[in-house]
């Protein structure tokens, strides 16, 4: 079974600093990886998601995220952040190809604390 | 288009009752699951179902009942409510095509159990 680990429970940063929220996952098959955040007493949004292909993947408010095979790791990243931000953000993994009983696998969380 | 959508969106039980949270979504989708998130510990699967009259169990189903009658509907039973079960829960629905793939989750049920 595939499994999450989420490095950091929690990510205090300065507005306008660089952050990077780390992913790790185990799986003996291939994956599909997935990033969602949770802005306050909200559910889950989808923030990006790496299926196939291009091994960086972008979100539309400036998130990244690069798969990396070797290191069974993906990281997410943004350049500067903001207030906004603030949120848990959750990295989540399945088996790829579409099974009809995968699972998707989440880890326990990066609270991201955006100071002013 | 609705969604996935889950009703009550908030829930005060007390220790031995029992109740039903709903989830419903209009996409067609065969696979529905529930979550339970707590602090600290991420989002963890209670049951999921592959379609109509197909359910299994995920992570943590110990004091919790599902079944799947229709394609649309995947309620979630507590038969009977213990402090422990305290938790918000998601429920989500799974589209499994190309580049499309990927889950959609209900805004959630709150629960405390007093």
């Amino acid at each position: 079974a595939q499994s999450v680990t989420q490095l950091d429970s929690q990510v205090p940063v300065f507005e306008e600093a660089p952050v990077e929220l780390r992913c790790n996952y185990s799986s003996s098959v291939s994956v599909y990886l997935f990033w969602y955040v949770q802005y306050p007493n909200q559910g889950l949004q989808l923030l990006l998601k790496y299926l196939s292909g291009s091994t960086l993947v972008e979100s539309i408010n400036g998130f990244e995220a690069e798969f990396n095979k070797s290191q069974t790791s993906f990281h997410l990243r943004k350049p500067s952040v903001h207030i906004s931000d603030t949120a848990e953000y959750f990295c989540a993994v399945t088996l790829s190809g579409g099974g009809s009983n995968y699972k998707l696998t989440f880890g326990k969380g990066t609270l991201l604390t955006v100071n002013p | 288009n609705a969604g996935v959508t889950q009703t009550p969106k908030f829930q005060v039980l007390k220790t031995g009752q029992s109740m039903t949270l709903q989830c419903a979504q209009d996409m067609n989708h065969e696979y529905m699951s529930w979550y339970r998130q707590d602090p600290g510990m991420g989002l963890r699967l209670i049951h999921y179902s592959v379609g109509a009259g197909i359910t299994d169990q995920g992570e943590v189903p110990n004091g919790y009942n599902v079944s799947r009658s229709t394609t649309e509907d995947f309620p979630l039973r507590l038969l009977s409510a213990a402090p422990s079960q305290t938790s918000v829960y998601f429920c989500a629905s799974r589209t499994g095509t190309g580049a499309n793939y990927g889950y959609t989750f209900g805004s959630g049920t709150r629960l405390t159990v007093v």
